[in-house]
């Protein structure tokens, strides 16, 4: 079975400082991986898709890594505002469903 | 935002008592899911459709039933809901499998007394 795990499990961060999240998975046998957000008492809002053979995408302020081989992604954020604060949810597709990790609260203050 | 409505949005019942929350889509996706979300377990797959009438169990099925007879509508039922499926159930769609992007819903907030 496919697990997920994402570190820190919180973060607080002052407004303008580059941030890492980070997800490892342990199958390295994925279709693709897929960072969200989730604001609280709100659904999932997709960030970023990347696909087992793409290393990396980029929307915007966010940067998501992928380095299947070792099970690992990583979610770049640039500048961070306290309009990022949220939970961020890393979930793995090794067929046909998704498997999440347990996220990380994040917290920029002013 | 992907056309997605869940309903009810909140609902509290008693324990013994039949439930139905209802998946509405309007980007005709093929595939359709039902996931719960519970402090400490994150978001669990409870059932998956890939069709009309086509649906497979996840990986906390029991206790819980789907149907699926238009490509729009995935439904859930608790057939007698238990205190444990106290938790917010979220439906989300994807045009296809593996490589596809999930879109969720808003969720409904469920309640058992």
């Amino acid at each position: 079975k496919q697990e997920v795990t994402q570190i820190p499990a919180a973060l607080s961060v002052p407004e303008g400082e580059n941030l890492v999240l980070n997800c490892s998975f342990t199958d390295s046998a994925i279709y693709n991986l897929q960072w969200f957000r989730q604001d609280p008492g709100k659904g999932l809002t997709s960030l970023l898709l990347i696909q087992s053979s793409q290393r990396e995408q980029t929307s915007g302020r966010l940067n998501a890594s992928l380095d299947k081989s070792s099970g690992r992604s990583t979610l770049y954020i640039a500048a961070s505002q306290p309009g990022d604060s949220a939970t961020y949810l890393c979930a793995v597709n090794s067929g046909y469903a998704l498997n999440f990790g347990k996220g990380t609260s994040l917290l920029v203050t002013p | 935002d992907a056309g997605i409505t869940q309903s009810p949005r909140h609902k509290v019942t008693e324990t013994g008592t039949p439930v139905t929350l209802r998946c509405h889509q309007t980007e005709n996706h093929r595939y359709m899911y039902w996931y719960r979300q519970d402090p400490g377990h994150g978001l669990r797959l409870i059932h998956y459709s890939y069709g009309v009438k086509d649906t497979d169990k996840g990986e906390v099925s029991d206790g819980y039933s789907v149907s699926r007879s238009k490509t729009e509508d995935f439904l859930l039922t608790l057939e007698s809901a238990t205190s444990s499926q106290t938790s917010v159930y979220f439906c989300a769609i994807s045009e296809s499998t593996g490589s596809g992007e999930l879109f969720f819903g808003e969720g409904s907030r469920l309640t058992v007394l």
